[in-house]
């Protein structure tokens, strides 16, 4: 079974924070996505990475940034957290083309005050 | 850009058939997909449909697929209280490593 970790569920930042989000999958992956999740808006796509040190901007990637220094390993960085950044973090990844499966983290819900 | 629209909400009885429906704008989407995300979780897949099929059945579900419209809808038979959930309707296409998804269908089963 695929496996998709995210490491924290519920995560509570200041205002001007650093925040380091965590996913980690196990099947090897080549493809790793963040969303965020917002009552009415669905999932939006804030980057992705087809491979180690591969990054692409997604819809809505301003505030945000990614690191990939290992292939299981997708990192998203909030350099100075706000609290409009207060959502529902999604972790994804899949392998091949985008008719493939996205498997999903169970996410991180983060509050910034 | 590509968009993907759904209705926020649906009310059903336990036993009737709930019908979820999704509209979208890209013609070219070829692959099409139903995630169902339960509370507190993350999503996973039910079904998906390739734009060449116009309907794919798997056991209660129905995936009806009208290109022509760019309509989708989802049909789950005989709803139980488990179904309650929110229901995501996404799609791409193979020119995309990236899925579109809609605002999700928020699914509510009365007893």
């Amino acid at each position: 079974d695929v496996k998709v970790t995210q490491s924290s569920r519920y995560l509570v930042k200041r205002t001007g924070e650093k925040v380091f989000l965590e996913c980690v999958q196990d099947m090897d992956h080549e493809n790793m996505f963040w969303y965020r999740q917002d009552p009415g808006l669905g999932l939006r796509l804030i980057y992705f990475s087809y491979d180690v040190k591969m990054k692409e901007k997604g819809d809505i990637p301003e505030g945000y940034s990614v690191s990939r220094e290992k292939k299981e390993r997708f990192s998203l960085i909030l350099e100075s957290a706000s609290t409009n950044q207060t959502s529902m973090y999604l972790c994804a990844s899949n392998q091949g083309g985008s008719r493939e499966t996205q498997y999903f983290g169970p996410g991180t819900r983060l509050l910034v005050l | 850009g590509e968009d993907v629209e759904q209705s926020l909400f649906l009310s059903v009885r336990e036993g009737d058939s709930s019908v979820i429906n999704c509209t979208y704008t890209d013609s070219s989407s070829t692959y099409l997909y139903w995630y169902k995300q339960e509370p507190g979780a993350g999503l996973q897949l039910l079904t998906y449909i390739f734009s060449n099929m116009d309907m794919k059945q798997d056991q209660r579900l129905t995936v009806l697929l009208n290109k022509k419209d760019k309509h989708l809808s989802l049909r789950i038979a005989d709803t139980q209280t488990g179904d309650s959930a929110i229901y995501f309707c996404a799609e791409t296409d193979t020119g995309r490593r990236a899925l579109t998804f809609g605002s999700g269908t928020r699914l509510q089963v009365q007893p």
